[in-house]
């Protein structure tokens, strides 16, 4: 059984980088699939940050590529996030996923990440 | 990129009543639609996919429909466990993953 799970900073000042991992567990990372990042935040719906594909090669949102870094650690079978300079508009839970041919079939049960003050 | 448009945003229902849910590419997608429910506090789950596929263990009251830029969601028979939101997906030109905005069904 494929299993995903977030964990992430809980509370982040402003200006601070947002950093989050996925542990995988179930299924190697470097075996297929694409693994990948979706926020939501407080009653809005779901904005897909980035995804990277199990060779390496990473897909980002172009409306947040300048602070988006999703990576693989191939020998811990996980895969993280870091988006730099947080304001309080990056407030939101965060999901881990995967993904194939454009179908999530796996999340994470999420983290939430605060920004404030 | 592939903008896609829900509606309604929320609907009100009782149990028992068969419920549709709409939505709309702003191109052609093919079949290339996925349909995900989400309730308060968890992640979405996937429920169909390729436009009328259901996802193993996904009850057979749901069924998903069209092809191209409409498509729609339908519960013939409306359970309490079935109140959720609901969003659409289109997987036609991937990555981006985009979403509608979602549909909210509430009692």
């Amino acid at each position: 059984q494929v299993q995903l799970q977030e964990s992430g900073p809980g509370l982040l000042r402003p200006s601070e980088t947002l950093s989050a991992t996925c542990v995988v567990s179930g299924y190697s990372i470097t075996s297929g699939y694409y693994w990948g990042w979706i926020r939501q935040s407080p009653g809005k719906g779901l904005e897909w940050l980035g995804s990277i594909y199990y060779d390496g090669n990473d897909f980002l949102n172009p409306s947040l590529k300048s602070r988006v870094t999703i990576s693989l650690e191939t020998s811990k079978n996980q895969f993280s996030l870091d988006l730099s300079s947080v304001t309080a508009a990056d407030t939101a839970v965060y999901y881990c996923l995967r993904h194939q041919a454009g179908v999530i079939d796996y999340w994470g049960p999420g983290t939430l990440v605060t920004v404030s003050s | 990129d592939i903008q896609m448009t829900q509606s309604p945003s929320s609907l009100s229902a009782f149990v028992g009543d068969r419920v549709t849910i709409t939505c709309r590419a702003s191109q052609g997608i093919s079949f290339y639609l996925n349909w995900y429910q989400q309730k308060p506090g968890k992640a979405p789950k996937l429920l169909i996919y390729a436009a009328s596929t259901l996802q193993d263990g996904v009850p057979s009251r749901f069924t998903g429909s069209g092809a191209g830029t409409d498509f729609s969601l339908t519960i013939s028979s409306l359970q309490p466990e079935d109140f959720a939101t609901y969003y659409c997906q289109q997987s036609y030109n991937t990555p981006p993953l985009t979403f509608g905005g979602g549909t909210k069904v509430e009692i």
